[in-house]
């Protein structure tokens, strides 16, 4: 158990509808990453989050956008949803300021959408 | 850009063997740092080993060891007395050392590899 949590594990839903996939990350981490893997993409680097700022966009689609809340914990929301954005949603986290290591980044079990 | 290639998709090994996966690295970077994952089944990433490149000792996590070579930008990990649990998908990944902005991880395309008892 990496300690990083995501919900749902699965969702299911149509065309054109949008969705909210929520990341606790682990205790006392600040960063908060967004990584989609699909079979044609691999793993690709979406959107990160640092203390609540955003810090760096990767591959995401101006219909997708994200936020990192005081508690840390953080939301991807991805609307007009699409056939192509069925995919493993992962979340990761770092930079721990207590633990020194702030390089390593553990990921959450992700979440699996499809859109049917 | 920073490019990770991992050109072999699927390996096999023996059980209790030891099996090598391939890993390069494009960067112009000198101080990074790179990281195998291991996705078993249950798809969840799980961290096998990290290599800061500053360091010139290879990275031993018990049965995992890597063969880091900055010069040649590449990065093997190497599997010793293999387990069944061991089969899974491995992703190489490369991450700089910048602890700020853009200190996303990079990802190769994975390599299968499966365990034969």
């Amino acid at each position: 158990d990496s300690g990083v949590t995501q919900t749902p594990k699965h969702l299911i839903t149509a065309t054109g509808q949008r969705v909210t996939l929520r990341c606790s990350p682990r205790s006392g981490d600040l960063s908060v990453y967004w990584y989609q893997q699909s079979l044609d993409q691999g793993l690709q680097f979406l959107i990160q989050y640092y203390n609540g700022e955003e810090r760096a966009k990767g591959n995401i689609l101006e219909r997708f956008s994200a936020q990192q809340f005081p508690d840390l914990h953080s939301e991807l929301n991805l609307s007009s949803l699409e056939l192509g954005d069925s995919a493993l949603y992962f979340c990761a986290s770092s930079a721990n300021p207590r633990q020194g290591r702030t390089d390593t980044q553990y990921f959450g079990p992700g979440t699996r959408l499809t859109v049917l | 850009a920073q490019t990770v290639t991992q050109s072999q998709p699927e390996m096999s090994v023996q059980e209790a063997e030891t099996v090598t996966l391939s890993c390069t690295y494009d960067t112009s970077e000198s101080d990074y740092y790179l990281f195998w994952y291991k996705q078993p089944p249950s798809r969840q990433m799980i961290l096998v080993i990290r290599q800061e490149a500053y360091k010139q000792q290879n990275a031993t996590e018990n049965r995992f060891s890597v063969n880091f070579q900055k010069a040649a930008k590449s990065f093997s990990l190497k599997i010793s007395d293999s387990q069944l649990g061991d089969a899974a998908m491995y992703f190489c990944a490369y991450r700089n050392a910048y602890t700020g902005a853009n200190s996303k991880l990079t990802f190769g395309k994975g390599i299968t590899l499966s365990v034969r008892p």
